[in-house]
């Protein structure tokens, strides 16, 4: 079981705009900004998207955005586009000896 | 720019021992935390250990369920960092990817190599 929880998946229709939740607790991503987003295609490393809460990772569209309240972190992707069909993996920097925890992942289809 | 290639995966048996390296270029490796990550086939990913920079003592930490048997160091004249599996179990079977953060003590993934993959299996 993922230290963070992400719903297992999400869909939306080409134009939409979607937020992912990633929900931890106050040892995690209610204690500070060191929250990550990752992107991944079957059989491909993970591409980071957002570091730091809100950071666009270069080269990443300005339709993603991250943002935070209280323990849950969000990813918003606005203008949603068959190519963002993936699976989106969280992570957030931890006050325990296991420094970095990973959500379980939300795929994501467009219809 | 940032590079990293990982080698040596394949198939090992249980019990066995297996070194993964991390050959890194685009920068010095012992400027900053050094940190490997794996998935196991079909799941999520998995936090594995963390070498920090040389300023911070190249101090190690790893998750729970490696405690014990895996070790990571480097080699900073090579620009390479290793991931020492000992005693393998099936459920280390994964991917394993190696990552470099942002900031010099940053452990938080920021570059990925592309992983590379062990199968342990009798």
């Amino acid at each position: 079981q993922s230290a963070l929880t992400q719903p297992a998946s999400v869909s939306g229709s080409p134009g939409q705009s979607i937020t992912l939740s990633c929900t931890g607790t106050s040892s995690d991503i209610g204690a500070h900004d060191y929250v990550s987003w990752f992107q991944q295609y079957p059989g491909k490393a993970p591409r980071l998207i957002i570091y730091e809460l809100s950071y666009r990772a270069s080269g990443v569209s300005d339709r993603f955005s991250g943002s935070k309240s209280g323990n849950t972190a969000s990813l918003t992707i606005s203008g949603l586009q068959a190519e963002d069909e993936s699976t989106f993996y969280c992570s957030s920097y931890t006050e325990t000896s296991t420094l970095v925890v990973f959500g379980g992942g939300t795929k994501l289809t467009v219809l | 720019e940032v590079h990293l290639v990982e080698s040596g995966g394949g198939l090992g048996q249980p019990g066995q021992s297996q070194r993964l390296s991390c050959t890194a270029s685009g920068f010095n490796i012992g400027d900053f935390a050094m940190t490997w990550i794996r998935q196991a086939p079909g799941k999520g990913l998995e936090w594995v250990g963390v070498i920090r920079s040389r300023s911070y003592g190249a101090t190690t930490d790893y998750v729970a369920s490696v405690r014990g048997r895996f070790t990571i160091s480097r080699d900073d004249s090579k620009n390479i960092v290793y991931l020492t599996m000992d005693s393998l179990q099936a459920d280390d079977t994964a991917i394993y990817f190696c990552c470099r953060g942002r900031t010099s003590p940053s452990a938080m993934p920021h570059y990925w190599g592309q992983g590379t993959l062990v199968t342990v299996s009798s």
